[in-house]
Protein backbone atom coordinates (compact mmCIF):
# COMPACT_ATOMS: atom_id res chain seq x y z
CA UNK A 1 0.00 0.00 0.00
CA UNK A 2 1.45 3.22 -1.41
CA UNK A 3 -0.85 5.70 0.13
CA UNK A 4 -3.72 7.55 0.38
CA UNK A 5 -5.22 7.46 -3.77
CA UNK A 6 -7.52 9.78 -4.85
CA UNK A 7 -9.79 9.64 -7.98
CA UNK A 8 -10.18 11.39 -10.19
CA UNK A 9 -7.11 13.65 -10.15
CA UNK A 10 -8.84 16.12 -12.05
CA UNK A 11 -12.51 17.01 -12.87
CA UNK A 12 -14.41 20.06 -15.25
CA UNK A 13 -18.14 20.08 -15.16
CA UNK A 14 -21.03 22.14 -16.10
CA UNK A 15 -23.07 24.47 -13.77
CA UNK A 16 -26.15 22.72 -12.42
CA UNK A 17 -23.85 18.95 -12.78
CA UNK A 18 -23.54 16.52 -10.31
CA UNK A 19 -19.68 14.69 -9.47
CA UNK A 20 -18.07 12.22 -7.68
CA UNK A 21 -14.98 11.95 -6.15
CA UNK A 22 -13.49 8.46 -4.43
CA UNK A 23 -10.95 8.23 -1.63
CA UNK A 24 -9.31 5.09 -0.97
CA UNK A 25 -7.08 5.39 2.39
CA UNK A 26 -4.09 3.62 3.81
CA UNK A 27 -5.33 0.58 4.26
CA UNK A 28 -5.45 0.06 8.28
CA UNK A 29 -6.31 3.25 8.75
CA UNK A 30 -10.00 3.54 10.34
CA UNK A 31 -10.47 7.47 10.36
CA UNK A 32 -10.57 9.08 6.73
CA UNK A 33 -10.96 12.91 6.21
CA UNK A 34 -12.01 15.29 3.73
CA UNK A 35 -10.87 18.55 3.04
CA UNK A 36 -11.21 20.95 0.87
CA UNK A 37 -8.38 23.79 -0.27
CA UNK A 38 -9.20 26.92 -2.22
CA UNK A 39 -6.17 28.96 -3.77
CA UNK A 40 -4.13 30.95 -1.28
CA UNK A 41 -5.89 28.86 1.76
CA UNK A 42 -4.71 25.94 3.67
CA UNK A 43 -7.32 23.27 3.89
CA UNK A 44 -10.69 23.37 5.58
CA UNK A 45 -12.20 20.54 7.40
CA UNK A 46 -15.66 19.23 5.25
CA UNK A 47 -16.13 15.79 7.08
CA UNK A 48 -14.81 12.77 8.58
CA UNK A 49 -15.51 8.87 9.54
CA UNK A 50 -14.18 6.86 11.74
CA UNK A 51 -14.73 2.78 10.14
CA UNK A 52 -18.45 3.46 8.47
CA UNK A 53 -19.41 5.79 10.71
CA UNK A 54 -19.65 9.49 9.91
CA UNK A 55 -18.67 11.38 13.28
CA UNK A 56 -18.63 15.10 12.32
CA UNK A 57 -19.68 17.26 9.31
CA UNK A 58 -18.59 21.04 9.16
CA UNK A 59 -21.28 23.98 8.59
CA UNK A 60 -19.27 24.30 5.34
CA UNK A 61 -20.82 21.24 3.74
CA UNK A 62 -24.36 22.42 2.53
CA UNK A 63 -27.42 19.92 2.05
CA UNK A 64 -25.71 19.24 -1.98
CA UNK A 65 -22.68 17.45 -0.61
CA UNK A 66 -22.80 14.13 0.67
CA UNK A 67 -20.24 11.62 1.59
CA UNK A 68 -19.95 8.08 2.37
CA UNK A 69 -18.05 5.09 3.52
CA UNK A 70 -20.06 2.15 3.30
CA UNK A 71 -17.74 -0.67 4.24
CA UNK A 72 -15.23 1.02 6.20
CA UNK A 73 -12.50 1.59 3.98
CA UNK A 74 -13.26 3.95 0.17
CA UNK A 75 -15.12 6.83 0.47
CA UNK A 76 -16.76 8.90 -2.01
CA UNK A 77 -17.83 12.49 -1.94
CA UNK A 78 -21.20 13.83 -4.50
CA UNK A 79 -21.61 17.41 -4.81
CA UNK A 80 -25.13 17.76 -6.51
CA UNK A 81 -26.05 20.31 -8.54
CA UNK A 82 -22.81 22.10 -8.81
CA UNK A 83 -22.12 25.47 -8.56
CA UNK A 84 -18.90 28.08 -9.49
CA UNK A 85 -18.29 28.13 -6.21
CA UNK A 86 -17.38 24.72 -5.69
CA UNK A 87 -14.29 24.89 -7.88
CA UNK A 88 -11.29 23.43 -5.50
CA UNK A 89 -9.20 21.05 -4.59
CA UNK A 90 -10.74 18.00 -2.78
CA UNK A 91 -8.49 16.04 -0.46
CA UNK A 92 -8.85 13.35 1.29
CA UNK A 93 -6.60 12.05 4.80
CA UNK A 94 -6.27 9.44 6.48
CA UNK A 95 -5.44 8.65 10.27
CA UNK A 96 -5.02 5.42 12.47
CA UNK A 97 -6.93 6.13 15.70
CA UNK A 98 -4.47 5.51 18.32
CA UNK A 99 -5.65 6.39 22.16
CA UNK A 100 -3.36 8.29 23.05
CA UNK A 101 -0.75 11.01 21.03
CA UNK A 102 -0.53 11.52 17.19
CA UNK A 103 -3.31 13.08 15.31
CA UNK A 104 -0.97 12.18 11.89
CA UNK A 105 -3.11 12.32 8.99
CA UNK A 106 -1.69 10.95 5.21
CA UNK A 107 -3.07 13.01 2.88
CA UNK A 108 -3.70 11.71 -1.19
CA UNK A 109 -3.23 14.01 -4.18
CA UNK A 110 -6.04 15.87 -4.04
CA UNK A 111 -9.25 16.15 -6.87
CA UNK A 112 -9.09 19.47 -8.59
CA UNK A 113 -12.43 20.63 -8.71
CA UNK A 114 -13.25 23.24 -12.08
CA UNK A 115 -17.05 24.05 -12.19
CA UNK A 116 -17.73 26.13 -15.50
CA UNK B 1 -13.28 32.91 12.73
CA UNK B 2 -8.92 32.21 12.02
CA UNK B 3 -8.16 30.03 14.50
CA UNK B 4 -5.25 29.03 13.44
CA UNK B 5 -2.99 31.99 11.53
CA UNK B 6 0.04 31.90 9.54
CA UNK B 7 0.72 36.16 9.40
CA UNK B 8 3.58 35.78 6.72
CA UNK B 9 2.49 34.54 3.10
CA UNK B 10 5.84 34.31 2.59
CA UNK B 11 9.96 33.70 3.14
CA UNK B 12 13.27 33.57 1.50
CA UNK B 13 16.53 32.48 3.24
CA UNK B 14 19.87 31.60 1.53
CA UNK B 15 20.47 27.50 1.43
CA UNK B 16 22.15 26.49 4.48
CA UNK B 17 20.87 29.14 6.61
CA UNK B 18 17.90 28.82 9.33
CA UNK B 19 14.27 29.18 8.20
CA UNK B 20 11.72 29.90 10.89
CA UNK B 21 7.95 29.75 10.37
CA UNK B 22 5.38 31.11 12.53
CA UNK B 23 1.93 30.27 13.56
CA UNK B 24 -0.87 31.75 16.65
CA UNK B 25 -3.78 30.20 17.02
CA UNK B 26 -6.55 31.51 19.66
CA UNK B 27 -8.24 28.01 20.63
CA UNK B 28 -6.90 27.06 24.05
CA UNK B 29 -8.67 23.55 23.59
CA UNK B 30 -5.90 22.49 21.36
CA UNK B 31 -3.98 19.77 22.35
CA UNK B 32 -1.82 18.86 19.56
CA UNK B 33 0.06 20.65 16.69
CA UNK B 34 1.29 19.55 13.15
CA UNK B 35 3.18 20.81 10.50
CA UNK B 36 2.81 20.10 7.00
CA UNK B 37 5.05 20.55 3.68
CA UNK B 38 2.89 20.69 0.35
CA UNK B 39 4.36 21.38 -3.12
CA UNK B 40 2.28 22.56 -6.06
CA UNK B 41 0.32 19.05 -7.73
CA UNK B 42 0.25 17.51 -4.54
CA UNK B 43 -1.47 16.91 -1.01
CA UNK B 44 0.28 18.21 2.12
CA UNK B 45 3.09 15.57 3.48
CA UNK B 46 3.45 15.19 7.39
CA UNK B 47 6.29 17.07 8.56
CA UNK B 48 6.73 17.36 12.41
CA UNK B 49 3.90 17.47 15.30
CA UNK B 50 4.17 18.43 19.16
CA UNK B 51 2.16 17.61 21.61
CA UNK B 52 0.25 20.86 23.85
CA UNK B 53 2.59 19.03 27.16
CA UNK B 54 5.47 19.59 25.98
CA UNK B 55 7.58 22.60 24.27
CA UNK B 56 9.78 21.08 21.87
CA UNK B 57 9.98 18.37 19.13
CA UNK B 58 13.06 18.02 16.92
CA UNK B 59 13.45 15.52 13.80
CA UNK B 60 16.47 15.76 11.59
CA UNK B 61 16.92 19.23 10.68
CA UNK B 62 13.30 20.27 11.80
CA UNK B 63 12.28 21.35 15.49
CA UNK B 64 9.07 22.75 15.99
CA UNK B 65 8.34 25.16 19.31
CA UNK B 66 5.56 25.64 21.44
CA UNK B 67 4.74 28.32 23.51
CA UNK B 68 1.37 27.90 25.23
CA UNK B 69 1.46 31.02 27.02
CA UNK B 70 1.43 33.01 24.08
CA UNK B 71 -0.33 30.40 21.58
CA UNK B 72 2.28 30.45 19.38
CA UNK B 73 4.21 27.48 17.70
CA UNK B 74 7.41 27.88 15.21
CA UNK B 75 9.20 25.44 12.61
CA UNK B 76 12.58 25.88 12.37
CA UNK B 77 14.65 24.40 9.80
CA UNK B 78 18.59 23.76 10.01
CA UNK B 79 20.20 23.91 7.78
CA UNK B 80 17.58 25.00 4.80
CA UNK B 81 18.21 23.42 1.45
CA UNK B 82 16.32 24.21 -1.63
CA UNK B 83 14.63 21.19 -1.49
CA UNK B 84 12.72 22.53 1.56
CA UNK B 85 11.02 25.10 -0.79
CA UNK B 86 7.90 24.66 -0.59
CA UNK B 87 4.36 25.66 1.03
CA UNK B 88 4.16 25.15 4.71
CA UNK B 89 0.83 24.63 6.49
CA UNK B 90 0.53 24.51 10.22
CA UNK B 91 -2.65 22.83 11.92
CA UNK B 92 -3.88 22.17 15.23
CA UNK B 93 -6.85 20.23 16.46
CA UNK B 94 -8.05 18.76 19.67
CA UNK B 95 -7.50 14.66 20.51
CA UNK B 96 -11.42 14.34 20.59
CA UNK B 97 -12.35 15.13 17.10
CA UNK B 98 -8.83 14.78 15.14
CA UNK B 99 -10.02 17.01 12.63
CA UNK B 100 -7.34 19.55 11.50
CA UNK B 101 -7.30 23.20 11.50
CA UNK B 102 -5.07 24.75 9.01
CA UNK B 103 -2.95 28.33 8.76
CA UNK B 104 -3.33 29.87 5.70
CA UNK B 105 0.48 28.85 5.04
CA UNK B 106 3.62 30.62 4.59
CA UNK B 107 5.48 29.89 1.08
CA UNK B 108 9.27 29.08 1.34
CA UNK B 109 11.89 29.95 -1.09
CA UNK B 110 15.59 29.03 -0.15
CA UNK B 111 17.47 30.26 -2.90
CA UNK B 112 21.07 28.31 -3.86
Amino acid sequence: DTGVSQDPRHKITKRGQNVTFRCDPISEHNRLYWYRQTLGQGPEFLTYFQNEAQLEKSRLLSDRFSAERPKGSFSTLEIQRTEQGDSAMYLCASSLRALVGSNEQFFGPGTRLTVL
Amino acid sequence: DQQVKQNSPSLSVQEGRISILNCDYTNSMFDYFLWYKKYPAEGPTFLISISSIKDKNEDGRFTVFLNKSAKHLSLHIVPSQPGDSAVYFCAATTSNTGKLIFGQGTTLQVKP
